[in-house]
């Protein structure tokens, strides 16, 4: 049981240039959330997902678009990635329901370390 | 808005000593969820421990317990017996269920704990 894998690891990019972080969870859970985490800031939720085919913007969503064409997969796109976006990105899902205090429980990636220079 | 605040950025504890980390957060909300999070060297996010709002009792696992304040919404983490695995960064989370929170969590900015021999 992988949980949640985030892919890749570690990425360099020039500013202008776009990419896109994968994050894979093998747990059927219907939420995924895209959080970036920056020095003395903790994580900051970018975009998040409630299910396959929806998205919805979190607290710093500007300069970044997600898709979840597939329930276990949640894409987050850079399309011109700019020096601000330097940052470590977490992915992290969960299951649906708030009834049942063992499932109030968000599973995270490694995370990815990006750097624009 | 929810908000969470941790006003320690860092705290050095002896092998073997106790250290408490505190968590403050703001909410409106009656029935929420607190978490606490590690985050060693590797970037993981690990969960410690976690906390529901309508329960009295306050949370322990092994070496780790959470003083839980409702009235003065106060949520802070207590590590006895220190090791030096312990070293880390800790989050504390506080996370809502309502229409429009769809289950986010909002993190603190993290306490540095550091663990000397």
């Amino acid at each position: 049981n992988a949980g949640v894998t985030q892919t890749p690891k570690f990425r360099v990019l020039k500013t202008g240039q776009s990419m896109t972080l994968l994050c894979a969870q093998d747990m059927n859970h219907e939420y995924m959330y895209w959080y970036r985490q920056d020095p003395g800031m903790g994580l900051r939720l970018i975009h998040y997902s409630v299910g396959e085919g929806t998205t919805a913007k979190g607290e710093v969503p500007d300069g970044y678009n997600v898709s979840r064409l597939k329930k276990q997969n949640f894409l987050l796109g850079l399309e011109s990635a700019a020096p601000s976006q330097t940052s470590v990105y977490f992915c992290a899902s969960s299951y649906m329901t708030a009834l049942e205090p063992i499932r109030n429980i968000q599973y995270f990636g490694a995370g990815t370390r990006l750097s624009v220079l | 808005a929810q908000t969470v605040t941790q006003s320690q950025p860092e705290m050095s504890v002896q092998e073997a000593e106790t250290v408490t980390l505190s968590c403050t957060y703001d909410t409106s909300e009656s029935d929420y969820y607190l978490f606490w999070y590690k985050q060693p060297p590797s970037r993981q996010m690990i969960l410690v421990i976690r906390q529901e709002a309508y329960k009295q009792q306050n949370a322990t696992e092994n070496r780790f317990s959470v003083n839980f304040q409702k009235a003065a919404k106060s949520f802070s983490l207590k590590i006895s017996d220190s090791q030096l695995g312990d070293a880390a960064m800790y989050f504390c989370a506080y996370r809502w269920w309502t229409t429009d929170s769809w289950g986010k969590l909002q993190f603190g900015a993290g306490t540095q704990v550091v663990v000397t021999p």
